[in-house]
């Protein structure tokens, strides 16, 4: 079983639709967690950490259920822009170590 | 956010030959760097950490020998892939942290002939 598991997708969705991607983790001792977002053929950018009262940044909105070793990320109004692949991040106890999903890839078409 | 830059950002060769990748911490010190390698629609996949003045730890399946990691100082860290082979063509991406959060240079695409 991957560490980090996601949905690749693609996610094909229409302008100002909201949606949803989800991630699944392994380790149950993992502390900390992320979404981050990677355009073709460039590095990923942190778009937000993931805390357990869950947390909105404008449009996003990422929960955390550790129960379930579940992520979420939800993007409403989406923007042509937002379209990217989307990695789930995770890393452990007292490591900085980064574990990448492969991503969910997501198109927002006019 | 902090700034890491890599170069070169593209680079061709010829198999057999090494190919040094530089990652500097722009504004910031970084005592730890990762290293990491991306191949097409997959996800990336820690090579190596980093420590300045010390080993370089490597994750297990990645060779030492051939994946040089040299972090001399504060903001920089090199990548020498030596004997480079095909097969060795890849994304390679570098990190550095500052407090808890890792920021990522932008890349070097590698193609090996």
């Amino acid at each position: 079983r991957k560490e980090v598991e996601q949905d690749p997708g693609p996610f094909n969705v229409p302008e100002g639709a909201t949606v949803a991607f989800n991630c699944t983790y392994s380790n149950s001792a993992s502390q900390s967690f992320f979404w981050y977002r990677q355009d073709c053929r460039k590095e990923p950018k942190l778009l937000m950490s993931v805390y357990s009262s869950g947390n909105e940044d404008g449009r996003f909105t990422a929960q955390l259920n550790r129960a379930s070793q579940y992520i979420s990320l939800l993007i409403r109004d989406s923007k042509l822009s937002d379209s990217a692949t989307y990695l789930c991040v995770v890393n452990g106890i007292n490591t900085d170590k980064l574990i990448f999903g492969t991503g969910t890839r997501l198109q927002v078409f006019p | 956010g902090a700034v890491v830059s890599q170069h070169p950002s593209r680079v061709i060769c010829k198999s057999g030959t090494s190919v040094k990748i530089e990652c500097r911490s722009l504004d910031f010190q970084a005592t730890t760097m990762f290293w990491y390698r991306q191949f097409p629609k997959q996800s990336l996949m820690l090579m190596a950490t980093s420590n300045e003045g010390s080993k370089a730890t490597y994750e297990q399946g990645v060779e030492k020998d051939k994946f040089l990691i040299n972090h001399a100082s504060l903001t920089l860290s090199t990548l020498t892939v030596t004997s480079a082979h095909p097969e060795d063509s890849s994304f390679y991406i570098c990190s550095a942290s500052q407090t808890d959060t890792q920021y990522f240079g932008p890349g070097t695409r590698l193609t090996v002939l």
